[in-house]
């Protein structure tokens, strides 16, 4: 079975644009998971999408929004970009994210350097 | 409000030897996740524990979960390099759609 994908694994970009990442979870997933990972910050949780819709959301600013669709792959997107975005953004799949023991599986990441 | 600690955030030590990561969080949780993450890599999942005086092996490693001390620990038997990783420790609840994560403890083993 593939893994988690993510596109594309390395972005720069400059301040005040905005950028779309994408993941694919592994087939038969239905929820989707997205993290912002930073030296400084750690491991943090921007938002979950199950059969489409935002079941959760971190404590991030209304730049950062996300998508899923009824294939369950997902986006998100961040526009205005600051350079404290700078980061790796992580993709996780699990098959419900509701059950006790869900176990997620992550991709490879996005890291996004903002100039 | 949940919060995950982990200690130490940094470890250095030599092949052969035991040691523990020690995780704690700060409300009641179903769910204990260990997750392993080498540089410049995604993460990797080890274990999940979910009740209290749950243990899992595997390995080198084991894994194990006090709910009523809101506490898990790694164990690390007989450490040898390849085991040189950043470890994370992840918690949530079954009624919230998030886990929430300790800082990690970077671990590196030397030859």
């Amino acid at each position: 079975k593939a893994g988690v994908t993510q596109t594309p694994r390395y972005l720069i970009k400059t301040r005040g644009q905005q950028v779309t990442l994408s993941c694919s979870p592994i087939s038969g997933h239905r929820s989707v998971s997205w993290y912002q990972q930073t030296p400084g910050q750690g491991l943090q949780f921007l938002f979950e999408y199950f059969s489409e819709t935002q079941r959760n959301k971190g404590n991030f600013p209304g730049r950062f929004s996300g998508r899923q669709f009824s294939n369950s792959r997902s986006e998100m997107n961040v526009s205005t970009l600051e350079l404290g975005d700078s980061a790796l953004y992580l993709c996780a799949s699990s098959v419900a994210h509701r059950g006790i023991g869900e176990t997620q599986y992550f991709g490879p990441g996005t890291r996004l350097l903002v100039l | 409000e949940l919060k995950v600690e982990q200690n130490p955030l940094f470890l250095s030590m030599q092949e052969g030897k035991n040691y523990t990561i020690y995780c704690n969080y700060s409300t009641t949780s179903d769910r204990l996740y260990w997750y392993r993450q080498d540089p410049g890599k995604s993460l990797e999942s080890l274990f999940v524990l979910l009740s209290n005086g749950a243990v899992k092996q595997e390995g080198r490693l084991m894994a194990s979960l006090d709910t009523k001390a809101r506490l898990s620990t790694l164990h690390i038997t007989a450490a040898v390099h390849d085991l040189s990783a950043t470890y994370f420790c992840a918690v949530g609840t079954a009624s919230n759609y998030q886990l929430i994560w300790g800082a990690g403890t970077k671990l590196i083993i030397k030859p």
